[in-house]
């Protein structure tokens, strides 16, 4: 089983619509956690830490369910330049810092 | 927000030379930093946790002795490709972790092309 499991996609949605990303990960001791989003051939962009009491911005809305190890990432009227490859992130300390990054989600927003 | 930043943004090379890759986190200190590799339509991956003062930790398969990391500060560190092949031809990214927390911000990466 992978250390943080993300369904690939993609994720094809009209322009306004409403669409959810879900990211597992395995390890219990996992610290913090992000979403960050990728451009096609440019460097990933944080987009938002996760908290367990959520977190939003603006259209966003970042979850943590850590019963369940499980973090999520909705996105509510989605505009054409949502269209990018959403990543979910986790750290850990396990005798060092550790970075774990998901394989990444593909949205494609159409007109 | 913090910047990270990464140089050259691109480079072409021929075969069997070494190139030296750039990672400056510009307004933070940085004790530890990644280096990822990525190819066309495939995820990040990591290859090595940089930490400065002390060797590089290397991911499983990454050759240390062909990809030679350098984290001489706070706020640099080096990726440097030695010997390279056209199969080392990638998107090159770096990122640095805040001392003050947990966050990463990355570089804006680096396009290898080995000729």
């Amino acid at each position: 089983r992978k250390e943080v499991e993300q369904d690939p996609g993609p994720f094809n949605v009209p322009e306004g619509a409403t669409v959810a990303f879900n990211c597992t990960y395995s390890n219990s001791a996992s610290q913090s956690f992000f979403w960050y989003r990728q451009d096609c051939r440019k460097e990933p962009k944080l987009l938002m830490s996760v908290y367990s009491s959520g977190n939003e911005d603006g259209r966003f809305t970042a979850q943590l369910n850590r019963a369940s190890q499980y973090i999520s990432l909705l996105i509510r009227d989605s505009k054409l330049s949502d269209s990018a490859t959403y990543l979910c992130v986790v750290t850990l300390y396990t005798g060092g810092f550790k970075t774990i990054f998901g394989a990444g989600t593909r949205l494609f927003v159409k007109a | 927000g913090a910047v990270v930043s990464q140089h050259p943004s691109w480079v072409i090379c021929k075969s069997g030379t070494s190139v030296k890759i750039e990672c400056r986190s510009l307004d933070f200190q940085a004790t530890t930093m990644f280096w990822y590799r990525q190819f066309p339509k495939q995820s990040l991956m990591l290859m090595a946790t940089s930490n400065e003062g002390s060797k590089a930790t290397y991911e499983q398969g990454v050759e240390k002795d062909k990809f030679l990391i350098n984290h001489a500060s706070l706020t640099l560190s080096t990726l440097t490709v030695t010997s390279a092949h056209p199969e080392d031809s990638s998107f090159y990214i770096c990122s640095a972790r805040q001392n003050s927390g947990n966050t990463i911000y990355f570089g804006e990466g680096s396009w290898l092309t080995v000729v």
